[in-house]
């Protein structure tokens, strides 16, 4: 079965200081990973994808995430954050067995502090 | 690219009250889902439509919420009686089914308030 745990609900960082989202995933295949950034009153937006290619995926606004199988992790780094970082952040794993479906964290909220 | 449409943006009513949001996806996109995302939680999948067909729909509560994609295109999700717990961010998503790996590409949502 798919899931995924976001180990943090709440981070604070002040601005520009590196930012950590910590998520670890389960999942019964070749998973592909999705990392989502929600502002207030907002969709969902994508920041970057993992799909089997480099496991080292570069995302938009300057994240990262890195892909770590022996870990079953896909944590999201920053290396300076901005006060426009300030949103809520879901990871999200999704296989092919089944149909694609999208599994999503519970969330963690990133204050910056400026 | 128009990316996903949804309205209305919010919605209160009262308990027992119907209630229907409405949602077009970006064109040319086959897939179109349905979400509720009550407020401290992630989203959770409704119901998948593959152009007019129902792909999933194993957790949609049956007993009151409706949904439908005529022509494959736009789609109206039906909630009839609301209940307080109902109160949530219903998000429309698509994706392009042609791709490889299915992004998915959500719209603003409709924030329903149940009184």
């Amino acid at each position: 079965a798919q899931s995924v745990t976001q180990l943090d609900s709440h981070v604070s960082v002040s601005e520009g200081t590196p930012v950590l989202l910590r998520c670890n995933y389960s999942s019964s295949y070749s998973p592909s990973l999705f990392w989502y950034v929600q502002h207030p009153n907002k969709g969902l937006q994508l920041l970057l994808k993992y799909t089997s290619a480099a496991t080292l995926v570069k995302g938009i606004n300057g994240f990262e995430a890195e892909f770590k199988k022996s870990e079953t992790s896909f944590h999201l780094t920053k290396p300076s954050a901005h006060m426009s970082d300030a949103a809520e952040y879901f990871c999200v794993v999704s296989d092919f067995l089944t149909g694609n479906q999208f599994y999503f964290g519970t969330g963690t909220s990133l204050t910056v502090i400026p | 690219e128009a990316g996903v449409a949804q309205s209305p943006r919010y919605k209160i009513i009262e308990k027992r009250q119907s209630v229907a949001f409405w949602c077009n996806p970006i064109s040319g996109h086959a897939t179109l889902y349905w979400y509720q995302q009550i407020l401290g939680q992630g989203p959770k999948l409704l119901i998948q439509f593959q152009n007019n067909g129902v792909v999933d729909d194993s957790q949609l509560p049956k007993d009151r919420f409706s949904a439908e994609r005529l022509k494959g295109v736009d789609s109206t999700l039906k909630i009839q009686p609301a209940k307080l717990e109902d109160s949530a961010v219903y998000l429309c998503a698509s994706s392009d089914s042609g791709t490889r790996v299915y992004e998915q590409y959500f719209g603003p949502g409709t924030r329903l308030t149940v009184t």
